[in-house]
């Protein structure tokens, strides 16, 4: 079946643009999980999703970072303002988490954002 | 608050050789412990877990064993391949925490 799948895969922007990144979730999965991963470090979170609800947005860096999962599938995360410090790649993963023994988090190819 | 500490790469080893890479945890509840494989150009992809102490993950020839006495869960494999090649992550997840803590990876190059 298919993976997590990330779009795009490449996001080249400005200092100050405004981007949005995709994740497309396993088919029902309903737990959602955002890393952003910089170069030579591992995966860092940033969000959780349960469902459609936010469940744990404490690794969101600062306001500028907002993810959304209105139909609880598909998640958008949306960074404003963007500076160079947001250059990395940004992983999604999902699990059939529904509380309790944490399982397994398939992760998405990333999506790899460049600040200029 | 719960963090993951492996040992520093980059490790370079002859085909057939005996790989340990060291992976230690701090945590206050009960996690449950990973190994996530990058290869190249492709997605982490979960090598092995284990949930609780004493348990031994394996997969692929690799192992760990949780080790909670010495918060340890070091990968070994006894004969690697130049197929091995590839960055490994070592990563916790506790039972009252949403997200998997990461270390930072130890880039692996097995040459023939």
């Amino acid at each position: 079946g298919a993976g997590v799948s990330q779009t795009p895969s490449n996001k080249v922007t400005e200092k100050g643009k405004y981007v949005e990144l995709r994740c497309d979730p396993i088919s029902g999965h309903t737990a959602l999980y955002w890393y952003r991963q910089s170069l030579g470090q591992g995966p860092e979170f940033l969000i959780y999703f349960q469902g459609t609800g936010a469940a744990d947005d404490s690794g969101l860096p600062n306001d500028r970072f907002f993810a959304v999962r209105p139909e609880g599938s598909v998640s958008t995360l949306k960074i404003q303002r963007t500076e160079r410090g947001d250059s990395a790649v940004y992983l999604c993963a999902s699990s059939s988490k529904t509380g309790g023994a944490p399982n397994e988090q398939f992760f998405g190819p990333g999506t790899r954002l460049t600040v200029l | 608050g719960d963090s993951v500490t492996q040992m520093e790469g980059p490790v370079t080893l002859s085909e057939e050789a005996f790989l340990t890479i060291n992976c230690t945890y701090t945590a206050t509840g009960y996690p449950s412990l990973f190994w996530y494989v990058q290869y190249p150009g492709e997605g982490l992809q979960l090598l092995l877990k284990a949930t609780k102490a004493d348990d031994k993950g394996s997969n692929k020839g690799f192992e760990a064993t949780y080790r909670k006495e010495t918060t340890s869960f070091h990968l070994e494999k006894g004969s690697v391949q130049v197929s091995d090649s590839a960055v490994y992550f070592c990563a916790l997840s506790d039972l009252l925490s949403n997200d998997m803590r990461f270390g930072a990876g130890t880039r692996l190059t097995v040459k023939p």
